[in-house]
């Protein structure tokens, strides 16, 4: 069966560190993948797109990755703070009709 | 600009009534979605449009209705309510089909069926 799955539900690390979450897929093979971030009470924000060719994309602090092969991305966000502590969510191109399948998301928490 | 609108923020129903969700979006883009988010469940997708007078089922479209005749709104309909139906839903939309561009989302309308 089609799955994608967010390593965790929660994830917590110090300020500074590099939060690194997890986005592993099953049965589909999606041209793209994007990461998104939802604040409670808020709708997702697009944060960032790689195109299955692309290997990495940074925007500023953050990193992502994406291999074809593990079907497997990872998000990064490096020199983290407290205003980081949001939900992240992945999603790729996999639905029937191409559309976007989104992740459950990582509850990310950054503590001072 | 004020991107993609959504009213009304909250609302409770009884079970049986309808109601509209209104969506709107002000950057001319084609591709229009209506999500559902449930605890532990994810972003499902209700129903889509690819352009005005285009519409098409998603992953969860039963007892909700759609329709697109302009290319900026985007309602979506309850037909007769449900308590499975208490969710938060999200309006979406992008230039783009498909996973070739982001989504826009709007706030969000939260939905308790009682």
């Amino acid at each position: 069966s089609q799955k994608i799955e967010q390593n965790s539900e929660a994830l917590n690390i110090q300020e500074g560190k590099t939060a690194t979450l997890t986005c592993n897929y099953t049965n589909y093979s999606p041209a793209y993948l994007q990461w998104y971030r939802q604040d409670p009470g808020r709708g997702p924000v697009f944060l960032l797109l790689i195109r299955e060719n692309e290997k990495e994309k940074r925007k500023e602090r953050l990193k992502v990755t994406f291999d074809t092969t593990l079907k497997q991305s990872l998000f990064h966000i490096t020199a983290s703070q407290p205003a980081d502590s949001a939900t992240y969510l992945c999603a790729l191109e996999g639905g029937s009709q191409g559309n976007l399948i989104f992740g459950k998301g990582t509850k990310l928490s950054v503590k001072p | 600009n004020a991107g993609v609108t959504q009213t009304p923020k909250f609302q409770v129903l009884k079970t049986g009534q309808s109601m509209t969700l209104q969506c709107a979006q002000d950057m001319n883009h084609e591709y229009m979605s209506w999500y559902r988010q449930d605890p532990g469940m994810g972003l499902r997708l209700i129903h889509y449009s690819v352009g005005a007078g285009i519409t098409d089922q998603g992953e969860v479209p039963n007892g909700y209705n759609v329709s697109r005749s302009t290319t900026e709104d985007f309602p979506l309909r309850l037909l007769s309510a449900a308590p499975s139906q208490t969710s938060v839903y999200f309006c979406a939309s992008s230039s783009e089909y498909r996973g070739a561009s982001e989504q826009y989302f709007g706030p969000g309308t939260r939905l308790t069926v009682t």
